[in-house]
């Protein structure tokens, strides 16, 4: 799987958007960008993911660039509860497991 | 998706005891996968767990010390052997394939675990 580089840490005010940035320049024309996010002491939860079309969804949306080397996931109205760390993932197809990073820690303030 | 339940939701064990961690979906699934989260770290695979088949260990992780079973197509169990202090993390399981349907993956709530 091709490996993904987010910034460790990023802020956010409440009621913001919040645009949280990830590079995956080596990424294959069958692997899809996934999206999860870990709030404090849960289990990671899917957001979002996508192939090269755009997508959106009740919680998020999800732009990839045309050239499928990065992406951006979009809060578009962040909350305090969306406070959580971020993992942009990239898989060749279903069944496979999840390569983790080191994500991004979002802060969302009032 | 799918409901995903683990037991116990944390506990404290003594080095050298074992622990079986309990994975329970509400629905049929297809795949089950075992990741471990260090303190402070992101989560790493120990495990795919298919019915009727033999774990796949990934490089680092033994059966000998995570033995793992998948009776049925909605229940898994891992057990963590012989436990050491470094073994102290959370313990999640995930499924794929939910009733058939493949999209992602998703995650139980773990099992938090310590080791003193």
């Amino acid at each position: 799987d091709a490996k993904t580089t987010q910034p460790p840490s990023m802020d956010c005010a409440e009621g913001r958007a919040a645009n949280l940035p990830c590079n995956h320049s080596t990424i294959s024309g069958n692997e899809y960008v996934y999206w999860y996010r870990q709030i404090h002491s849960q289990g990671p939860q899917y957001i979002i993911h996508g192939l090269k079309n755009n997508e959106t969804n009740e919680m998020a949306s999800l732009i990839i660039t045309e050239d499928r080397k990065s992406s951006t996931l979009i809060l578009p109205h962040a909350t305090l509860r969306d406070t959580a760390v971020y993992y942009c993932i990239v898989r060749v197809n279903s069944g496979y497991a999840l390569n983790f990073g080191k994500g991004t820690s979002l802060l969302v303030t009032p | 998706s799918a409901v995903i339940s683990q037991k116990p939701s944390r506990d404290i064990c003594q080095r050298g005891t074992s622990l079986t961690i309990q994975c329970q979906v509400d629905s049929q699934v297809t795949m089950m996968f075992w990741y471990r989260q260090q303190p402070g770290q992101s989560l790493t695979l120990i495990a795919t767990a298919n019915q009727g088949s033999e774990a796949t260990y990934e490089s680092g992780f033994v059966i000998d010390k995570f033995p793992i079973s998948r009776p049925n197509l909605t229940f898994s169990t891992l057990t963590v052997s012989n436990m050491s202090p470094e073994d102290s993390s959370i313990y999640l399981c995930s499924v794929e394939g939910v009733a058939g349907v493949w999209e992602t993956q998703y995650f139980g709530p773990g099992t938090r675990l310590l080791v003193l």
